[in-house]
Order: C-alpha cells, then structure tokens, then sequence
C-alpha cells in the first residue's frame, strides 16, 4: 500500500530555509509512471502547486515560487525533498508530499505537515 | 494566469439530495484539464475527478464531473453522510496549475 509521510522541522525563522523531506513506501519513485511533488496550503485557505519532478531528473516549478525553491530527489532512499529559501510568514502552512499522476495533477496525498515561519 | 471561481461557496443540502458545484475559468482550459478534490477536515484533499469527467480510482459512480472551456461541474447524484466537507478544481492545462477557493458543502 502507497504511504507518503513528511517530516522535517515545525518552525523556520523569517529569511531561513525551509527543508522537508517526503519518504514514499509502497511505490518506487524512479518509476516512469508517475510524476513526484509538493503542494502547501496555508491554514484556513485554498490549496497551491509547488513543483514535481519526473524520474528522469526533469523538475517542473510553479513559476511564482520557481526562484526560492528547489525538489530533490534520493532514490537510494526512495525519498524526495523541498527546499524554500528567504521564507517570510506569508509561507507559513501545512506542506504535502503526493504522487502526481500527471506532471502538475496529485493523485495520492501524503498527511501534510505544518511549517510555522515565526521568529 | 487562470483563476478558477467557485460556487456557491457553501452549498447547504441534506443527505439523498443532489449536490451541484461549479468552477468557472478566466480563459479556457486547455484539453479540460480539470480536477476536482474533496478535503474533509484536518484530512489531505482526495482526488476525485481528472480530466474534466474521469473518475479517479475507488470513488463512488455517484461522483461525475462534466464541462469544458470555461464552464465545469460537479455533481454528487445523491449525497451520503460522508459527502459532506469542502471541495476544490484544479486546473492543470497552463504553465502554472491553478485551485479554486473550493466550495463548503455542508448538512442542512
């Protein structure tokens, strides 16, 4: 069965780096048949692609976040991760992990987990 | 960019009821690439509709999803207890993938 679990710190100072990694259990993530990614939503509002990678080593990045953030990939550990740099509170939300179906199209979500950007 | 409107923003109905929830676009959506998620409360959303009206897999037949161009639709045939939470589109044919500000589906 697919599991998808994020982890990584709760709290990031305003102009850090935010840093999450996603390990996947049940699926290989340098199968060709699905897209890997990220995808946040700040509490109590509407949902925001992040970017995904392919196995092939393509990236895709929501152009708005392209410049701060960068998805990596460790496939000896089936494992993927999301940095954010320079974050200010206005990145403060819960972060998700999820197979993509297609390139911008999540189809299997991790549980998310909340980063907090507070000094 | 494209923004996706939805609404009602809350839809109040009663379980057996139809549920109709819609999304409109700024500019057309290239190939209908339209999706539709439901989240329930402290829960990762779930994909329910891709490509405008295919249902993703293990969600119920009274899930369907139709349109095209600018206009999409939900629509729950007869809505179950479990029905009941905030609902989301997506689309995903432009350079930058874009949500809606989801609609609140919630008992009457």
């Amino acid at each position: 069965q697919l599991q998808l679990q994020e982890s990584g710190p709760g709290l990031v100072k305003p102009s850090e780096t935010l840093s999450l990694t996603c390990t996947v259990s049940g699926a290989s993530i340098s199968s060709s048949s699905y897209y890997w990614g990220w995808i946040r939503q700040p509490p109590g509002k509407g949902l925001e692609w992040i970017g995904s990678f392919y196995y092939s080593g393509s990236t895709y990045y929501n152009p708005s976040l392209k410049s701060r953030v960068t998805i990596s990939v460790d496939t000896s550990k089936n494992q993927f991760s999301l940095k954010l740099t320079s974050v200010t509170a206005a990145d403060t939300a819960v972060y998700y992990c999820a197979r993509h179906y297609r390139r911008e199209l999540p189809d299997y979500w991790g549980q998310g987990t909340l980063v907090t950007v507070s000094s | 960019e494209i923004v996706l409107t939805q609404s009602p923003a809350t839809l109040s109905l009663s379980p057996g009821e139809r549920a109709t929830l819609s999304c409109g676009a700024s500019q057309s959506v290239y190939s209908s690439y339209l999706a539709w998620y439901q989240q329930k409360p402290g829960l990762a959303p779930r994909l329910l509709i891709y490509d405008a009206s295919s249902r993703a897999t293990g969600i119920p037949d009274r899930f369907s999803g139709s349109g095209s161009g600018t206009d999409f639709t939900l629509t729950i045939s007869r809505l179950e207890p479990e029905d009941f939470a905030v609902y989301y589109c997506q689309q995903y044919g432009s350079s930058l993938s874009t949500f809606g500000q989801g609609t609140r589906l919630e008992i009457k």
